[in-house]
């Protein structure tokens, strides 16, 4: 079982839509990052989560570490949100990322 | 503020070659992380590079092998290139003690 798991895998919405992607983790961990790779392959950062909750422009992303899930909401999503969006945490004590698989999203127009 | 660069941005090597790959951290950070990106696959961590030294790497053979620079910025050498190191590699780079990361634009390898 990955470390990190996240759903969906691929997911198509309308332009406008409310969307979603979950990501759960099987370990302690210092902070969760959500990041967005277009194609071509260049990583952007999103968020960096340890608590709660954070919001950026239409993007929110949640944590709840009891639980070892996060959530990243994309609100009034827009065809330039397609791109692949990966949940990826730093275990313990480690530096390194550990990563989900990635969720590639479509918002049509 | 420049951020993270990697060279070269494409290229093509042939099975058995050696290949380095450079990668520049944005000024400042002091740690310098590689990630390699197969096709189909997920990322996976490769090397971690802080202050000039190694301090961690992934599952992956001896000839993945790279320094860092007193400069902080970095080196990825593969030796006696396979077909499966066909792959986008990543480059980040953090503060020292900081979570936050900065991804480099990738280098993508293509073994023949």
């Amino acid at each position: 079982k990955n470390e990190v798991e996240q759903s969906p895998q691929n997911l198509t919405a309308q332009e406008g839509e409310f969307i979603t992607i979950n990501c759960s983790y099987s370990v302690g961990i210092s902070a969760l990052h959500w990041l967005q790779q277009h194609p071509g392959g260049g990583i952007v950062s999103l968020f960096m989560l340890s608590s709660g909750k954070k919001k950026h422009g239409r993007l929110i992303a949640t944590i709840n570490i009891q639980e070892k899930h996060s959530s990243l909401h994309i609100t009034a999503s827009h065809p330039r949100d397609s791109a692949v969006y990966i949940c990826a945490v730093i275990p313990g004590s480690a530096r390194q990322l550990t990563f989900g698989s990635g969720t590639q999203l479509t918002v049509l127009p | 503020e420049a951020g993270v660069t990697q060279s070269p941005t494409h290229l093509i090597k042939t099975r058995g070659q050696q290949v380095t790959l450079r990668c520049s951290p944005i000024s400042g950070h002091t740690s310098v992380y590689w990630y390699q990106q197969a096709l189909g696959l997920g990322l996976q961590f490769l090397l971690w590079y802080d202050e000039g030294e190694e301090r961690n790497r992934g599952n992956f053979p001896p000839r993945f092998s790279g320094r860092q620079f007193p400069n902080y910025s970095s080196e990825l050498n593969v030796n006696a290139l396979e077909l499966e190191d066909s792959a986008l590699y990543l480059c980040a780079s953090s503060f020292t003690g900081s979570g936050g990361y900065t991804f480099g634009s990738g280098t993508r390898l293509t073994v023949v």
